[in-house]
């Protein structure tokens, strides 16, 4: 049971976009379209973001999308706000009952 | 939807502890449940799952043979009972809610810190 990859750091400006990846294999992210995507603030809880690959839950703002191609999913955040500034985890559904999660990606709004 | 885990604490390494998680504001037996963990300054680790009805249960590498997840649908709780725990079991656990393949809701979670 292997991490899925994902960017240490990642930045943009204010206003601007940042793309984070998320990097799986053909029995994870490239088998199934159960791609999660979590924001978390320090000594918080996970908040969920994206789910399904690209389905936003209630109250999430559109800034927020996601995709997936092959073994790579990706959450783009447009129109960075300084609330945007937190650390973002990939999670994927890998058969079995079973989950993998993402290394996370520190995302820094400029 | 409310989960609040309790449970953790300073355990010895080859300890065993309790960790809980009450639900509130669900029907809880109707949902399969989730333990997710989180080292200090790392990413997150999916620990264990469980059906809805403590049927089936599943486990990571990690933790198989160690840890047993279990729940009680009549107290709306769910729990996980952690044997021969190691310092690299330490980090904060946390409990979700499983909907149709995602982790929809989490609790705030519960820090569990293995060390002599």
């Amino acid at each position: 049971q292997s991490a899925l990859t994902q960017p240490p750091s990642a930045s943009g400006s204010l206003g601007q976009s940042v793309t984070i990846s998320c990097t799986g294999t053909r029995s994870d992210v490239g088998n199934y379209n159960y791609v999660s995507w979590y924001q978390q603030y320090p000594g918080k809880a996970p908040k969920l973001m994206i789910y399904e690959v690209s389905k936003r839950p209630s109250g999430v703002p559109d800034r927020f999308s996601g995709s997936k191609s092959g073994n790579t999913a990706s959450l783009t955040v447009s129109g960075l706000q300084a609330e945007d500034e937190a650390d973002y985890h990939c999670s994927s559904y890998a058969g079995g009952n079973t989950y993998f999660f993402g290394t996370g990606t520190k995302v820094t709004v400029l | 939807v409310q989960l609040v885990e309790s449970g953790g604490g300073l355990v010895q390494p080859g300890g065993s502890l309790r960790l809980s998680c009450a639900a509130s504001g669900l029907t809880f037996s109707d949902y399969p449940m989730t333990w997710i963990r989180q080292a200090p300054g790392k990413g997150l680790e999916w620990v264990s799952h469980i059906s809805n009805t403590g049927g089936h249960t599943d486990y990571s590498d990690s933790v198989k043979g160690r840890f047993t997840i279990s729940r009680d649908n009549a107290k709306n709780s769910l729990y996980l009972q952690m044997n021969s725990l190691r310092a690299d079991d330490t980090a904060v656990y946390y409990c979700a809610r499983d909907y149709d393949f995602v982790c929809d809701y989490w609790g705030q979670g519960t820090l569990v810190t293995v060390s002599s």
